[in-house]
């Protein structure tokens, strides 16, 4: 695997709470993703970031928050202006770009998000 | 835009049938394709891969051949097992090492 660790793997949230999800890797890569999937839908990317202190939006950023102060850290706020927020959040890794092209993301085992 | 379309499930078979499960993409340039498979309550795992035209990647008895011609990338396996029930993904990664997956196809195999 990727050395990927998310938590926690259940999470509940109140409504117009925020909540961070973690994810923590130990491999080194410079590049991190996060997912979400929802029923019958695949993955859908949330955030991804290439180096540390840089990361763009994905398909479906808005309601979520990450950051990207440490290499081997890339946590997922997700906060109350994202309006239907239960769901199985995947975070990935994978070699950069400029290093390594075409290199397969690996991924944690993912947290389940559920609203009270 | 990039995208990848994999046939709806589920997918239900005996012990040692032949597995096929289909997938095709759309996109500009050359893509890499790979297969995940999911386990229930745990995340994706990469099962195989496939970085150019005619190229066929193979992994635990499954295998996909990349075809340009038909832009599709079919899953196959010659003889199923119970504990390969799972969700299996089909997904294309296009520039900037951005992953667009299908929708998953459930695989349920009895004994």
């Amino acid at each position: 695997d990727g050395g990927i660790t998310q938590s926690p793997k259940y999470l509940f949230r109140k409504e117009g709470q925020n909540v961070t999800l973690s994810c923590e890797q130990n491999l080194n890569h410079d590049a991190m993703y996060w997912y979400r999937q929802d029923p019958g839908q695949g993955l859908r990317l949330i955030y991804y970031s290439q180096i540390v202190n840089d990361f763009q939006k994905g398909d479906i950023a808005e309601g979520y928050s990450v950051s990207r102060e440490k290499k081997e850290s890339f946590p997922l706020t997700v906060t109350s202006a994202q309006k239907n927020p239960t769901a199985f959040y995947l975070c990935a890794n994978s070699l950069n770009i400029g290093r390594a092209f075409n290199q397969p993301q690996h991924f944690g085992d993912g947290t389940r998000l559920s609203i009270l | 835009g990039n995208s990848v379309t994999q046939m709806e499930g589920p997918v239900t078979l005996s012990e040692e049938a032949f597995l096929t499960i289909n997938c095709t993409y759309t996109a500009t340039g050359y893509p890499s394709l790979f297969w995940y498979v999911q386990y229930p309550g745990e995340g994706l795992q990469l099962l195989l891969k496939a970085t150019k035209a005619d190229d066929k990647g193979s992994n635990k008895g499954f295998e996909a051949t990349y075809r340009k011609e038909t832009t599709s990338f079919h899953l196959e396996k010659g003889s199923v097992q119970v504990s390969d029930s799972a969700v299996y993904f089909c997904a294309l990664m296009g520039g900037f090492q951005k992953l667009v997956f299908g929708t998953g196809t459930r695989l349920l195999v009895s004994p």
